[in-house]
């Protein structure tokens, strides 16, 4: 079946400027999270989802990022009034349910902020 | 809340010899333990995982064991070949909580 998609693939924004990424979860997962990946780095977790409410937002780095999920499906993931320290690949992941489940990857989404 | 420590940050062994990677966690509740591989530009993926009821676990080339008592985990790869080469990061994770991910080692198989 279908994997978890992301889009775009590849983003390139000015810097001040709003970016929108997005995230289709593989059908039927409830759990969904988004983590950054800096080059050559580790996966910093931002946020998680478990149907349409976000338990635990404690990794968003500041108030310029928000992210929703409607319908218990497709997530978004905004960055307002980008930096250039936000660029970065944007990873986004789901599972059946929350912890002790296999997490699938999406692609992820490449942002460079000039 | 839980910290994943993961150790070496960068390992080279020769093609053929064994890699161990370790991690150790601090939340005593913890008790599911995934390991995933991220090859050079594509997505990271589960390779192994293991459930805190058991001690050890083995798939092919890879093994994992877990020590709940000294709470480490560890990640062994025997015969390694070129295709082995990636980052592989470690996890921790409690019933219904948010999975942690270690910072990753980066693994180097030298012909």
């Amino acid at each position: 079946g279908a994997g978890v998609s992301q889009s775009p693939s590849n983003k390139v924004t000015e810097k001040g400027k709003d970016v929108e990424l997005r995230c289709d979860p593989i059908s039927g997962h409830t759990a969904l999270y988004w983590y950054r990946q800096s080059l050559g780095q580790g996966l910093e977790f931002l946020i998680y989802f478990q149907g349409n409410s976000a338990p635990d937002k404690s990794g968003l780095p500041s108030d310029r990022f928000s992210a929703e999920r409607t319908g218990g499906s497709v997530s978004t993931l905004t960055i307002q009034r980008t930096q250039q320290e936000d660029s970065a690949v944007y990873l986004c992941a789901s599972s059946e349910n929350r912890g002790r489940e296999t997490q699938y990857f999406g692609p992820g989404t490449r942002l460079l902020v000039l | 809340g839980e910290n994943v420590e993961q150790h070496p940050s960068t390992l080279s062994v020769q093609e053929g010899d064994s890699a161990v990677i370790k991690c150790t966690y601090s939340d005593s509740a913890s008790n599911y333990f995934p390991w995933y591989k991220q090859e050079l530009g594509k997505r990271p993926q589960l390779i192994i995982d293991i459930r805190s009821n058991v001690g050890e676990k083995k798939d092919q080339r890879i093994a994992v064991t877990l020590n709940k008592t000294a709470k480490h985990f560890s990640l062994h790869i025997t015969e390694t070949q070129p295709e082995d080469s990636a980052v592989y990061f470690c996890a921790a994770s409690k019933r219904d909580d948010k999975i942690i991910f270690g910072k990753g080692t980066r693994l180097h198989i030298l012909p």
